[in-house]
C-alpha cells in the first residue's frame, strides 16, 4: 500500500529565511507526486507535480521540489519565504488507475517577520 | 462555475441528526471525490465516481456514510445518525478524466460540527 510521511507538523522560519519541508512516500509502483498549499479557510490548491522527466519541478510562487527515487522523497523548499507563505503543505501521492490521492499529514509553515 | 463550490461552508447539527453536503464540481469533469479532515486522521479519502458511478467506496468509514452523483454533476455526501466523531472538514476535488495526469481541483469544503 502507498503512503506519504510528512516529517514535520510544523515549521516556524523568518521572513526570507529559506524553508524546507520534508516528505517521504512508500510506493511499489510508478508514482507521481504533489504538493498541495492551503490557506486558512481556504480548500487545497496544487503547488506542484511530478509526473515525470525532469525530477525538478517549480511552481510560479519560487517553490520547488525535487523527486529523488533512490531516497523515495519529494521534499519542498523555497530560498526565501515571505508572510504569505503562511500555510499548510500537504504532499500527495496517486494511487494510480482513477487517481485518488493518499495525503500526508501535512505541515504548518508559520513565517514570522 | 470557475472551481468546485460545496455547500454549506459550515453545519453544526445535533448528534443523531442526518446531514446533507453538497458538492458541485467545474462543469465538464467526469471524475469527483470526496475526502474528510479531521485532526488526527488529516486528509483521508471517501469515495470516488466516474461520471454517476461510484467504483471505490472503499474510504465511507461506516454504513452511515453514503453519497451518490446525478446528471454527471452535483454530488451529495449523506451522513445519517450523525456521531461526534464525524466532526472534520469534508472536501470535494473534481479532475478533466480520472487519468492520473489530470489536476485534482478543491472546494473550499464543508466543515460540519457534531454537537
Amino acid at each position: 500500500a502507498q503512503s506519504v510521511t510528512q516529517l514535520d507538523s510544523q515549521v516556524p522560519v523568518f521572513e526570507e529565511a529559506p524553508v524546507e519541508l520534508r516528505c517521504n512516500y512508500s510506493s511499489s509502483v510508478s508514482v507521481y507526486l504533489f504538493w498541495y498549499v492551503q490557506y486558512p479557510n481556504q480548500g487545497l490548491q496544487l503547488l506542484l507535480k511530478y509526473l515525470s522527466g525532469s525530477t525538478l519541478v517549480e511552481s510560479i510562487n519560487g517553490f520547488e521540489a525535487e523527486f529523488n527515487k533512490s531516497q523515495t522523497s519529494f521534499h519542498l523548499r523555497k530560498p526565501s519565504v515571505h508572510i504569505s507563505d503562511t500555510a499548510e503543505y500537504f504532499c500527495a501521492v496517486n494511487s494510480g488507475g482513477y487517481n485518488k490521492l493518499i495525503f500526508g499529514a501535512g505541515t504548518r509553515l508559520a513565517v514570522h517577520p | 462555475g470557475a472551481g468546485v463550490s460545496q455547500s454549506p461552508s459550515n453545519k453544526v447539527t445535533e448528534k443523531g441528526k442526518d446531514v446533507e453536503l453538497r458538492c458541485d464540481p467545474i462543469s465538464g469533469h467526469t471524475a469527483l471525490y470526496w475526502y474528510r479532515q479531521s485532526l488526527g486522521q488529516g486528509l483521508e479519502f471517501l469515495i470516488y465516481f466516474q461520471g454517476n458511478s461510484a467504483p471505490d467506496k472503499s474510504g465511507l468509514p461506516s454504513d452511515r456514510f453514503s453519497a451518490e452523483r446525478t446528471g454527471g454533476s452535483v454530488s451529495t455526501l449523506t451522513i445519517q445518525r450523525t456521531q461526534q466523531e464525524d466532526s472534520a472538514v469534508y472536501l470535494c476535488a473534481s479532475s478533466l478524466d480520472p487519468g492520473v495526469k489530470n489536476i485534482q481541483y478543491f472546494g473550499a469544503g464543508t466543515r460540519l460540527s457534531v454537537l
